[in-house]
């Protein structure tokens, strides 16, 4: 069964600070691995998008990883902001149909 | 502003009743995407729609149903509304089905059944 899971659920951190949020799959036939952000009520936006090639990318202050091995992807937040807080959606891109598989996400919250 | 636009923004409705929520996709995007999101949930994929045609169904009720239209706009209708279909219903368009075009998200219809 194609699932992606992602942990933790939700977590707190203090504004400047970093995190990392994971990911692992189970999804086959694999495309690609995206990292999005929600904010709370709107739809999400693109972050990365990472194909079974590359290991790592980065947007700004995100850095998102791939292990096409472990099947387990993690994104690094650095000197987290504010405007961080939002929930981070890890979404698995199967097969050549653009079948989205959606984790249930990780809501963060940044306080100052 | 991701290019799609879903209209209504908010939809209040009675139990029993019938609406339909409309999405205009990017210029040029040939697919279509609806999912529903419950509150504090992650979002569930309904269906998908590729120039026109059914592409992919997900976890839609058969009180729902959805088209794309010659224009590529798409409408997705809700019918016998029930107390649980109270949800953000959201949109996403890509310009292929090959696996690797981005999919772009709409702001939402929340729609809410009383």
């Amino acid at each position: 069964k194609n699932q992606v899971e992602q942990s933790p659920q939700s977590l707190i951190i203090l504004e400047g600070k970093n995190c990392t949020l994971q990911c692992n799959y189970t999804v086959s036939p694999f495309s690609n691995l995206r990292w999005y952000k929600q904010d709370t009520g709107r739809g999400p936006v693109s972050l990365t998008i990472m194909t079974f090639s590359e290991n790592t990318k980065s947007n700004g202050r995100y850095t998102a990883t791939l292990d096409a091995d472990t099947k387990q992807s993690s994104l690094h937040i650095t000197a987290s902001q504010l405007s961080d807080s939002a929930s981070y959606i890890c979404v698995v891109i199967s097969g050549g149909y653009n079948k989205l598989i959606f984790g249930a996400g990780t809501r963060l919250a940044v306080h100052p | 502003d991701s290019g799609v636009t879903q209209t209504p923004k908010h939809l209040i409705t009675a139990t029993g009743q019938r609406v339909t929520l409309r999405c205009s996709p990017r210029s040029g995007d040939l697919s279509v995407y609806w999912y529903q999101q419950s509150l504090d949930q992650g979002l569930q994929f309904l269906i998908q729609y590729y120039n026109g045609e059914e592409r992919a169904k997900g976890n839609i009720l058969e009180r729902f149903s959805a088209q794309q239209f010659p224009d590529l706009h798409s409408e997705l209708n809700l019918s016998s509304l029930e107390l649980g279909d109270s949800a953000l219903y959201f949109c996403a368009s890509s310009l292929r089905v090959d696996g690797i075009s981005e999919a772009f998200f709409g702001q939402g219809t929340r729609l809410t059944v009383v």
